[in-house]
């Protein structure tokens, strides 16, 4: 009964690096996002998928690349990492949209030098 | 668009006393509104949603919320406070019909103390 799981749990790149961060949910969720939380700024909306095959902007989509591989898994991509993007990251899925709950993974803190 | 505004950043209290936890919103549509929990090292978890009907709605640990649409608040509350509570709690809204992004507050982290 793993929900959402995100890989990997930590991260420390150096500027300009890329990498991937992946999102795996079991539930059968049509809606899966990426939010990044920084102290005092609360969860972000970086980027969302609505259904399989689709994807949208958030609040904060800048320097960020985001695929729904498939119904399951919905990846985050930044390609020249750069301080600014120093937070912990969280995905989430929903049945759909509207007044449904989101189900969080458990973060992934990522460090950018 | 909408925006949510938690108007206390840190909250202590010491257990067994009430708490209330402030939340407004804005929004030029109808919106859903939610709180959610967040436990050290962990993801967020739903605690209690409005989405329409009686304007107070129970979570199952003893916290309640009331919508208040002249106020455009959604505050958060619990009679008695147990030294497990302590966490990170914020409050969320959705567009309602059909809306996907749900917009965070900052987060209000509530310490309870023994």
């Amino acid at each position: 009964n793993a929900g959402v799981t995100q890989t990997p749990k930590f991260q420390v790149l150096k500027t300009g690096q890329s990498m991937t961060l992946q999102c795996a949910q079991d539930m059968n969720h049509n809606s899966m996002y990426w939010y990044r939380q920084d102290p005092g700024m609360g969860l972000r909306l970086i980027y969302y998928s609505a259904s399989e095959g689709t994807t949208d902007k958030g609040e904060v989509p800048n320097g960020y690349n985001v695929s729904r591989l498939n119904k399951r898994e919905f990846s985050l991509r930044l390609e020249s990492a750069a301080p600014s993007q120093t937070s912990v990251y969280f995905c989430a899925s929903s049945e759909g949209g509207g007044g449904r709950e989101l189900f969080f993974g458990s973060g992934t803190q990522l460090s950018v030098l | 668009a909408q925006s949510v505004t938690q108007l206390d950043s840190q909250v202590p209290v010491f257990e067994e006393a009430p708490v209330e936890l402030r939340c407004n919103y804005s929004s030029s549509v109808s919106v859903y509104l939610f709180w959610y929990v967040q436990y050290p090292n962990q993801g967020l978890q739903l605690l209690l949603k409005y989405l329409s009907g009686s304007t107070l709605v129970e979570s199952i640990n003893g916290f309640e919320a009331e919508f208040n649409k002249s106020q455009t608040s959604f505050h958060l509350r619990k009679p008695s406070v147990h030294i497990s509570d302590t966490a990170e709690y914020f409050c969320a809204v959705t567009r309602g019909a059909g809306g996907f992004k749900t917009i965070f507050g900052a987060g209000t982290r509530l310490f309870v103390k023994a």
